[in-house]
């Protein structure tokens, strides 16, 4: 089956630049999917990226992907207080139209004023 | 608007109990979802409701029954709970009935079972 693997924690200072990375081990997925979770807070839709793409922008966040690898990233510019959450990659699973979702483990990301 | 209620926010039930957790979304989307989540865990997936009907149970207990009377609502019924089912209950939504395309979470039911 599917294994989708983060790092749990990073800390940075703010205004920095924050990398989440997320590994995944089945190639044929489709669109892949980062989500953000405050405390006592459901999941956020953050961003998400087709597996033809490289990359893609969205104001302070970049996600870089690499099939080769199978290598997810997230980088958010200038970061904030306020992106102080867990962040979830998750990629479908089956591919194909199933609905389901593998979710990597999480990371926390734990910003410094 | 992706905005996916879910109510009540809390629920403190006894192992006998008999309880409902409700989710709705006005978004016209057609495939509806449950997910449990314990804490510092990520979300596991317990059903999918595909045009109304269920297209996936990952076998969860049957302590936990879920029901989708219309596109936009989706119920979980609680009966006969144990403690280790203590935990965030979510709900999403995704446009697609076939569950192709993100989803959209609403903010959770958090369960504990006493």
């Amino acid at each position: 089956g599917e294994d989708v693997e983060q790092s749990l924690f990073l800390s940075v200072r703010e205004g920095d630049s924050s990398v989440i990375n997320c590994t995944y081990t089945d190639s044929s997925s489709t669109y892949l999917y980062w989500y953000k979770q405050e405390p006592g807070a459901g999941l956020q839709l953050l961003t998400y990226i087709f597996s033809n793409m490289d990359m893609k922008q969205d104001q302070r966040l970049t996600v870089l992907l690499n099939k080769k690898d199978k290598h997810l990233s997230l980088r958010i510019a200038d970061t904030q207080t306020g992106d102080s959450a867990i962040y979830f990659c998750a990629v479908p699973y089956p591919p194909g139209n199933t609905g389901k979702l593998i979710f990597g483990q999480g990371t926390t990301l734990q910003v410094k004023p | 608007d992706t905005e996916v209620t879910q109510t009540p926010k809390h629920l403190v039930m006894g192992m006998t109990n008999k309880k409902s957790l409700k989710c709705e979304q006005h978004m016209g989307h057609r495939a509806m979802y449950w997910y449990k989540q314990k804490a510092k865990k990520p979300p596991e997936l317990m059903f999918v409701y595909s045009y109304e009907k269920l297209s996936i149970n990952e076998s969860v207990p049957s302590r936990f029954s879920p029901e989708c009377p219309n596109s936009s609502l989706l119920n979980l019924h609680l009966h006969a709970l144990q403690p280790e089912d203590s935990a965030l209950y979510l709900c999403a939504s995704s446009q697609s009935g076939t569950g192709e395309g993100e989803q959209y979470f609403g903010p959770g039911t958090r369960l504990t079972v006493t």
